[in-house]
């Protein structure tokens, strides 16, 4: 069964403080691994897009970067406006709908 | 660009009643979907379009129907709406099978 699993559910972090989130999956035959940005009231964002093992991608103060098994999405030195829940998702793996399996996402909240 | 577009925003429905989600999208996008997003429980996929004239069930398809239009609009029915059906309701699409996502603003709905 094709399954998304992020951690820690909640993540509160003082502004500067870097730090990582989690994303492990099992997905056989992964044909790319998604990173979205969802703020409240709103629908998601897209970030990243991950193909391959060993694979990292940047934007501002976020990298994203994909082992055989999980991803981590590294945040350094957050600002308050990095306050969302990020969400990881899969394509469903071969046979299966035509659809992203989501984890159940990271809440992340930066204090000044 | 617009992007995807849906309405309406909220919706209060009592039982047994019927409603019609609408969705549409500028990025001449092949692909289309829709999602159901609970709290704890994630994105979950209800039906897709991989295509136009092409419908196929998702994760969670009991109590919808959908309708692909014509290549921009893909909706959402409720013929006897539930309880259970409370939840907020994502329409995406995306050019093809290795592309991301692109999400539209959700339509948040009550069923009393």
């Amino acid at each position: 069964e094709d399954q998304v699993t992020q951690s820690p559910e909640a993540l509160r972090l003082q502004e500067g403080e870097s730090s990582s989130l989690n994303c492990s999956y099992t997905v056989s035959g992964l044909r790319g691994l998604f990173w979205y940005r969802q703020d409240p009231g709103k629908g998601p964002e897209f970030l990243f897009t991950l193909y391959s093992a060993g694979e990292e991608k940047e934007k501002e103060r976020l990298k994203a970067t994909l082992t055989k098994k999980e991803s981590f999405l590294h945040i350094t030195a957050p600002k308050p406006e990095d306050s969302a829940t990020y969400l990881c998702a899969a394509p469903y793996s071969g046979g299966g709908a035509d659809g992203l399996t989501f984890g159940k996402g990271t809440h992340l909240i930066i204090q000044p | 660009n617009a992007g995807v577009t849906q309405t309406p925003k909220f919706q209060v429905l009592k039982t047994g009643q019927s409603m019609t989600l609408q969705c549409a999208q500028d990025m001449n996008h092949n692909s289309m979907y829709w999602y159901r997003q609970d709290p704890g429980m994630g994105l979950r996929l209800i039906y897709y379009s991989a295509s136009e004239g092409t419908t196929d069930k998702g994760e969670v398809p009991n109590g919808y129907n959908v309708s692909r239009l014509n290549k921009r609009e893909f909706s959402l029915r409720l013929e006897s709406a539930a309880p259970s059906q409370t939840s907020v309701y994502f329409c995406a699409s995306r050019e093809d099978s290795y592309n991301e996502q692109f999400f539209g603003p959700g339509t948040r709905l009550t069923v009393l």
